[in-house]
């Protein structure tokens, strides 16, 4: 069965923290992976990842894929309460019209 | 914003019921799937309609079905309801179904089943 597990599942840091985010993944039939945040209802678009070791960056936010060994990371740098929210990764498959998500990691940013 | 959007908001039903819940997908998009997302998990995949023709479909039963239009909008309608349906309903819509194609999502239903 197709598993896509999150860690960890819930965080609390500071303003300013560094933390990163896991996602790994047993999938068959691989083709990209997303990343979303969601806040209050609608996970928002972050990342899209195919390619192993070409890391994506948008502002604090960075990720990477690792094809080899099956995983991802999400990076988020100089934290702030706005990055609060629920960071959901998900698979998406080769020719195939489904994907899988994980449960989510839970993100709490203290002032 | 996206430019998806799904109607109702909220609705409330009682179990036994029926109910249709409906999605326009960003313009020029004609792929739509549906998610089920319980308190504190990630979404559940339901399916997926691709330019009107049921593309995929995730471990949920017969009577979770759905519909997509020639202008690419969509319905999941699900019948008996059952307390467990109790959930956000998410759908999201791309460009193409190939797994290379970002979806975006709409904001979501959220159905209450007492």
């Amino acid at each position: 069965e197709d598993k896509v597990v999150q860690s960890p599942l819930s965080l609390v840091v500071h303003e300013g923290d560094t933390v990163t985010l896991n996602c790994s993944y047993e999938v068959t039939n691989f083709r990209s992976l997303l990343w979303y945040k969601q806040e209050k209802k609608a996970p928002t678009f972050l990342f899209m990842l195919t390619s192993s070791g070409i890391e994506k960056k948008s502002g604090r936010l960075s990720s990477i894929l690792d094809k080899k060994e099956l995983f991802s990371i999400l990076n988020i740098t100089a934290t702030q309460t706005g990055d609060s929210a629920i960071y959901l990764c998900a698979v998406l498959y080769t020719n195939a019209g489904k994907s899988t998500f994980g449960d989510g990691t839970t993100l709490t940013v203290k002032p | 914003e996206t430019g998806v959007t799904q109607s109702p908001t909220h609705l409330i039903k009682t179990r036994g019921q029926q109910v249709t819940l409906r999605c326009s997908s960003q313009s020029g998009h004609n792929t739509v799937s549906w998610y089920q997302q319980a308190l504190g998990q990630g979404p559940q995949f339901i399916f997926q309609y691709y330019r009107e023709e049921e593309n995929g479909r995730g471990n949920f039963p017969p009577r979770f079905s759905g519909l997509q239009f020639p202008n690419y909008s969509s319905e999941l309608n699900v019948n008996a309801l059952e307390l467990d349906d109790s959930a956000l309903y998410l759908c999201a819509s791309s460009l193409g179904n190939s797994g290379r194609n970002t979806q975006y999502f709409g904001p979501g239903t959220r159905l209450t089943v007492l």
